[in-house]
């Protein structure tokens, strides 16, 4: 079935590094954007990234830009955030996500993973 | 890019519809027919209920309808069930070439 699986998170101190990876499978991976999105403990959504199906489009919020970096590696349909210079405030639970739409930026997500949780703390 | 605004929280009874507003500018919302609506459970993963504006994904129930009129969305749950006590999360493409979400709604079933 369609699934993603995230990994990669755990205890870091602040200005530390870190790199997510989430795994694809049950669908055509190179077909399709992907985004990495982010919960606060007790917070709401937020965006972090987003990747097109080649890798050439590229986007990151305001909060992350300069620090993150996005990638992906379709023969191993895997989609990655490495996490440099983190704060406390990167705390958070960390989603990969499919857009709906094949090749395109829209329409929303639809396949989401379980998150893996990155703690930044001394 | 500043978050979309929703109600904090809003509550029905069993049976009784609820509408959940989204409101943008007219550089996300008002500009795009890009909106969707996602529900997230309680330690789960959230889920994409509604996407570009009122389409609902396979397997979603058509309790669940989205609309748009100018810079505001809303999402309706009709014949409101106990299963749908969540947070909802609007988001909405924006002139940025980026998305947003909204704060959040948690829905109370009374």
């Amino acid at each position: 079935q369609v699934q993603l699986v995230e990994s990669g998170g755990g205890l870091v101190k602040p200005g530390g590094s870190l790199r997510l990876s989430c795994a694809a499978s049950g669908f055509t991976f190179s077909d399709y954007y992907m985004s990495w999105i982010r919960q606060a403990p007790g917070k709401g959504l937020e965006w972090v990234s987003y990747i097109s199906s080649s890798g050439s489009t590229i986007y990151y919020a305001d909060s992350v830009k300069g620090r993150f970096t996005i990638s992906r590696d379709n023969a191993k349909n895997s989609l990655y955030l490495q996490m440099n210079s983190l704060r406390a405030e990167d705390t958070a639970v960390y989603y990969c996500a499919r857009w709906v739409y094949p090749d395109v930026l829209l329409g929303g997500m639809d396949v989401w993973g379980q998150g893996t949780t990155v703690t930044v703390s001394s | 890019q500043s978050a979309l605004t929703q109600p904090a929280s809003v509550s029905g009874s069993p049976g009784q519809s609820i509408t959940i507003s989204c409101t943008g500018t007219s550089s996300d919302v008002g500009g795009y027919n890009y909106v969707s609506w996602y529900q997230q459970h309680p330690g789960k993963a959230p889920k994409l209920m509604i996407y570009d504006v009122s389409n609902r994904p396979s397997g979603v129930s058509n309790r669940f309808s989205g609309s748009k009129s100018g810079n505001t969305a809303s999402l309706t749950i009709s014949g409101l069930q106990a299963e749908d006590e969540a947070d909802y999360y609007c988001s909405s493409y924006t002139s940025s070439s980026a998305w947003v979400f909204g704060g959040g709604t948690k829905l109370t079933v009374l």
